[in-house]
């Protein structure tokens, strides 16, 4: 089955810096990778997607970019803000199998002012 | 639409006791998930079903869980009998299946505690 590695398990910026988490995966035919958020206590919630058929993606400070020959992807996050503080969890998805979604093991992303 | 409802939010429970946690979809969904998140072990796919049927329980511990989905707006996971290992957050989460993107909507959760 499909394993999604997540690096770093945590992440502290100042504010205004750039975040940078990176996932790798291991079965090629995974085709959707979702990123999503999950702040204390909430559930997670998607902030970006990227499909296979695109190198990269962005969506105001938040920027995803995917290399399908390295099996890897990356989130970028510019000009961190405190809001921006909480766990990240990258997936990968192969659609045939109706949405399932492998998720890496999260990053605590801390912002601080 | 109100999202994907779980119930309850919160149990606490004593080991051996029986727990049912209960979701509805989001109306139109046809693939339902339910996930198992701690912090050990992050977050798991326990089991996930498409158009009311189980296609993958191979996340589901043991014997001791169990997950039906008689109708398109319900599902159910239960625990007979309950361990003290089994506390954590249990996710339900609904997408709209092969015909979709495989964005997950996910519920609040329901944080279950087994003393």
């Amino acid at each position: 089955g499909e394993n999604v590695e997540q690096h770093p398990s945590t992440l502290s910026v100042q504010e205004g810096d750039s975040a940078v988490i990176k996932c790798t995966y291991s079965d090629s035919a995974s085709n959707y990778f979702p990123w999503y958020k999950q702040e204390l206590g909430k559930r997670p919630q998607l902030i970006i997607d990227i499909r296979s058929n695109v190198g990269e993606k962005k969506d105001q400070r938040i920027a995803v970019t995917l290399n399908k020959t390295a099996k890897h992807f990356s989130l970028h996050i510019t000009e961190t803000q405190p809001e921006d503080s909480a766990v990240y969890f990258c997936a990968a998805t192969f659609n045939t199998n109706a949405g399932k979604s492998t998720f890496g093991d999260g990053t605590t992303l801390t912002v601080k002012p | 639409d109100a999202g994907v409802i779980q119930s309850p939010r919160h149990e606490v429970t004593e080991m051996g006791q029986e727990v049912t946690l209960r979701c509805k979809p989001i109306s139109g969904h046809n693939s339902l998930f339910w996930y198992r998140q701690t912090m050990m072990r992050g977050l798991e796919l326990l089991i996930y079903f498409n158009n009311n049927v189980p296609i993958d329980d191979s996340g589901m511990p043991e014997d001791r869980f169990s997950a039906k989905m008689p109708n398109a707006s319900f599902s159910t996971l239960k625990i007979q009998p309950s361990e003290p290992r089994d506390s954590a957050v249990y996710f339900c989460a609904s997408s709209l299946g092969q015909a979709s993107t495989g964005e997950l909507f996910f519920g609040e959760g329901s944080r279950l505690t087994v003393l």
